[in-house]
Formats: structure tokens, sequence, C-alpha cells
């Protein structure tokens, strides 16, 4: 009923360099929820952010922003002037709230800030 | 914000004996609750779902006899692993649904590393 694909296994980048994390998602349902979080080593999931499939535009909160297109069933994220501290595996997930609604995440991405 | 808490964070136990996880919802009811298991270096891959009061759906190839979940109230879920065995050595993390539409959001435990010696 649902996927996401995340197909970048790892990315390594040095500091400040920005980075895109994308993000590609499958359903046949018209309202679905997409979100992102970070985890970090100590294993805890950080929520990014969370937007529903009626709410294309596009967010930006610091030095992240997300690029939400249903034309092309993606919600990439971008750091911009990436930091060592963004060193995490990043995780898109998608819920559907009229079908399973549970919460099924993509592969993640590991992203490596390096000094 | 709502709080999932989770313990214990981390485990070790013997082979055969069994392991209890808890995950509490702090400030709201928990109607929903959702266990993930996530391998080292793999995703999060949804195990159960669970109702309060009711049992426990869970993800075709997941042993409902070996992991066993209960949802006695609306701010307690547990997750029991039975006769644990070292290939069930993962990180466990539970979820909750912060209200009845997916909308307002999900909120995680802090996970639990299971370690099966």
């Amino acid at each position: 009923a649902q996927k996401v694909t995340q197909a970048q296994t790892e990315i390594s980048v040095v500091e400040k360099e920005d980075v895109t994390l994308d993000c590609v998602y499958e359903t046949r349902d018209t309202t679905y929820y997409l979100f992102w979080y970070k985890q970090p080593p100590s294993g805890e999931l950080v929520f990014l952010i969370r937007r529903n499939s009626f709410d294309e535009q596009n967010e930006i909160s610091g030095r992240y922003s997300w690029n939400f297109q249903k034309s092309t069933s993606s919600f990439n994220f971008t750091i911009t002037a990436s930091q060592v501290v963004d060193s995490a595996v990043y995780f898109c997930a998608l819920v559907l709230p009229y079908n399973n609604n549970d919460m099924r995440f993509g592969a993640g991405t590991r992203l490596t800030v390096k000094p | 914000g709502a709080v999932v808490s989770q313990h214990p964070s981390w485990v070790i136990c013997k082979s055969g004996t069994s392991v209890k996880i808890e995950c509490r919802s702090l400030d709201f009811q928990a109607t929903t609750m959702f266990w993930y298991r996530q391998f080292p270096k793999q995703s999060l891959m949804l195990m159960a779902t669970s109702n309060e009061g009711s049992k426990a759906t869970y993800e075709q190839g997941v042993e409902k006899d070996k992991f066993l979940i209960n949802h006695a109230s609306l701010t307690l879920s547990t997750l029991t692993v039975t006769s644990a065995h070292p290939e069930d050595s993962s990180f466990y993390i539970c979820s909750a649904r912060v209200a009845v539409s997916a909308l307002y959001g999900y909120t995680f435990g802090s996970g639990t590393r299971l370690t099966v010696v």
C-alpha cells in the first residue's frame, strides 16, 4: 500500500557544503503524510518535519529546507552549509491515515559531514 | 509536547530468557502504539500495531508468540521478547500517535538496545 525509497545509502560531504537527501514515495491514496526524522548515533529519532499531501508548499527552517513535489512523488530534504553535527542517519517516512495509519520508513541515508 | 518514555534503554540477557520492554505515554493517552525493530545500519521495520484493550496486529513474518505485546491501558504498552536468541539482538523502538489524526504526528520512545548472549 505504501513504499518509501531513499536511494542514497551514504553521503559524505565537507563542512559548509550543501547536501540534498532524496525521498521518493509510492501510494495510491490521495491523503497521506510525509515525515523526515534524524537519527543520531544515540538512536533516538528526532522529528524534523511533517507535511500533508494537500500542502505542496516548500518549507525552510534555518539551514533545513524541504521540496515537496507531488508530480514526481518526491519529498527531498536539503541541508545548507552543513555542519559536523548534522552527521546522522536521516529517514523519510509515510503515513496513510485512511489506510493502515502506521508509519513506514525508507531505508535511510547516512550523512557524514567532515570538518 | 507529547512524550513516550521507553525502558530499559539497553539490556543484555542470556539466550533462552525473556525480556520485557515498556513504553509509557507521559502526558497523553496513546490509543495506538507501534513497535519497530531496527537491525544495525538498517531501517526501522514495523513489527506490530497495538490498540488499547485489544490484540495486537502483527506484520507478516513477525512471530506473535515470540514477541508478546500488551496494551492494557491508554498509557502503557509492553513488548516481551520470549525465549530470546542472539538473532533477536536489535534496537527496539515504540511509537505512539499523539492524537486520533496522524496530522498531529507521532512521538517515539528513545529505544531499547537488546543484546542476547
